[in-house]
This record gives C-alpha cells, sequence and structure tokens, in this order.
C-alpha cells in the first residue's frame, strides 16, 4: 500500500523549463529523500531533509533545490532542465537517518526534449 | 566510505528454481545492509535487513539473506522463485554511524521464465 505519494508521475519539457515534483508522505516519518534513477536503473541520493535540515550530495547540480513546508513534504525543483536530467526522480521517507528502510513513491518520470 | 557491488546485472532461471542473488560491500565498520525490490515502472520496495545478531534474515514472499563477514557479502536467496518476483533486487549499505546515505548498488534484474 502506497503511503509516498508523488506528482507528476510523468512530465515532458524542453530544455531550460523549470519543473517541479511534489512528495508527500503519510506515515509520520521525520526524514526525506529524493533519489535520481538513470535509464541504467542506477541509483543516486540527491537530498536528505530532517528536522529542517538539509544535507545535499555535493555533486547534485545548483539548478536542482528540495522545497519543504513540513516534515510530511519534500517537493523538488529544477530551474533550468538539460538534457541530462531526464531520469525518474524517486521520493523515499525514513524514520530518523539511523535506520535504514526507506518506504519510496512510484517515481516521477522526467523527459527533456 | 562504504561501497557495495552486485556482480550480475542479470539472472534468468524458471519458475520453481532456487536463485541467489550476489551483493558484496566494503566498509571497516559496523554497517546496516539491506535489500529492496523494484517492479518494472515502480518505486522502490523493502525487503529485508540486517545489522548484528542471526546472520540469516527472513524477508517478505520468502526470500532471505545471509550475512558474511568474512567474505563482506550479504547474498539474497529463495528457494522457489515464481513469474511475480520478476523485478530489479538492489543491496543497499549504509555505515551505523556518522552516514546519512543509503547507498545502493547497481541492481540485479530477476527474469523468472515460465
Amino acid at each position: 500500500e502506497t503511503a509516498v505519494f508523488q506528482t507528476p508521475n510523468y512530465h515532458v519539457t524542453q530544455v531550460g523549463n523549470e519543473v517541479s515534483f511534489n512528495c508527500k508522505q503519510t506515515l509520520g516519518h521525520d526524514t526525506m529523500y529524493w533519489y535520481k534513477q538513470d535509464s541504467k536503473k542506477l541509483l543516486k541520493i540527491m537530498f536528505s531533509y530532517n528536522n529542517k535540515q538539509l544535507i545535499v550530495n555535493e555533486t547534485v547540480p545548483r539548478r536542482f533545490s528540495p522545497q519543504s513546508s513540513d516534515k510530511a513534504h519534500l517537493n523538488l525543483r529544477i530551474k533550468s532542465v538539460e538534457p541530462e536530467d531526464s531520469a525518474v526522480y524517486l521520493c523515499a521517507s525514513s524514520s530518523g537517518h539511523s535506520g535504514n528502510t526507506l518506504y519510496f513513491g512510484e517515481g516521477s518520470r522526467l523527459i527533456v526534449v | 566510505t562504504q561501497t557495495v557491488s552486485q556482480s550480475d546485472a542479470h539472472v534468468t532461471v524458471f519458475e520453481g528454481d532456487s536463485v541467489e542473488l550476489r551483493c558484496n560491500y566494503s566498509y571497516g565498520g559496523s554497517i546496516y545492509l539491506s535489500w529492496y525490490i523494484q517492479h518494472h515502472g515502480r518505486g522502490l520496495q523493502f525487503l529485508l535487513k540486517y545489522y548484528s545478531g542471526n546472520p540469516v534474515v527472513q524477508g517478505v514472499n520468502g526470500f532471505k539473506a545471509e550475512f558474511s563477514k568474512s567474505d563482506s557479502s550479504f547474498h539474497l536467496r529463495k528457494a522457489s522463485v515464481h513469474w511475480s518476483d520478476s523485478a530489479v533486487y538492489f543491496c543497499a549499505v549504509r555505515a551505523s554511524s556518522g552516514s546519512w546515505q543509503l547507498i545502493f548498488g547497481s541492481g540485479t534484474q530477476l527474469t523468472v521464465m515460465p
């Protein structure tokens, strides 16, 4: 049963446009994440957000930024998309950083043309 | 820094066969290990995890994994697979202290033939 909800699940846009993906979790977790999954299924952590503390993977380009209104929401904004941003973006949540059980959403597929 | 490798990109078996999906890690300290499954077009779902205690951990749907410190491994096994087990399986590691990242392996595509 899905408890991490992502919208939209699919988005096509042109190079240079701005895109936002929304994520909401109903599990009462205090930590949320964004992962990027490329066409080879490789997963790369992008951000973690816990108690208003943001941790950023230093390899993530600056055009990506997370936005959180409360601990149940963590959105992902891409300011000016590039072709290499085409991927599936997966949102996840957990209880704290110390555990390793992540609950994932169904993913948001981005296609940049 | 912890790393994880899954040596088999693809594994194909027949329904009813047993299967082992391999996972090796490198890290000098205490570590969390887990397995996740991703069906086509879906998000990842947690299968099982190990931190300490009994090195054999049971997961959902008949999956189990065995931790071996000497081999630096955490292989996933199932005695009799079903066609619905066809999916990509990810091994993941996290250092028990000082790390916020859950690092995923490259995944193994399991295909179960009827």
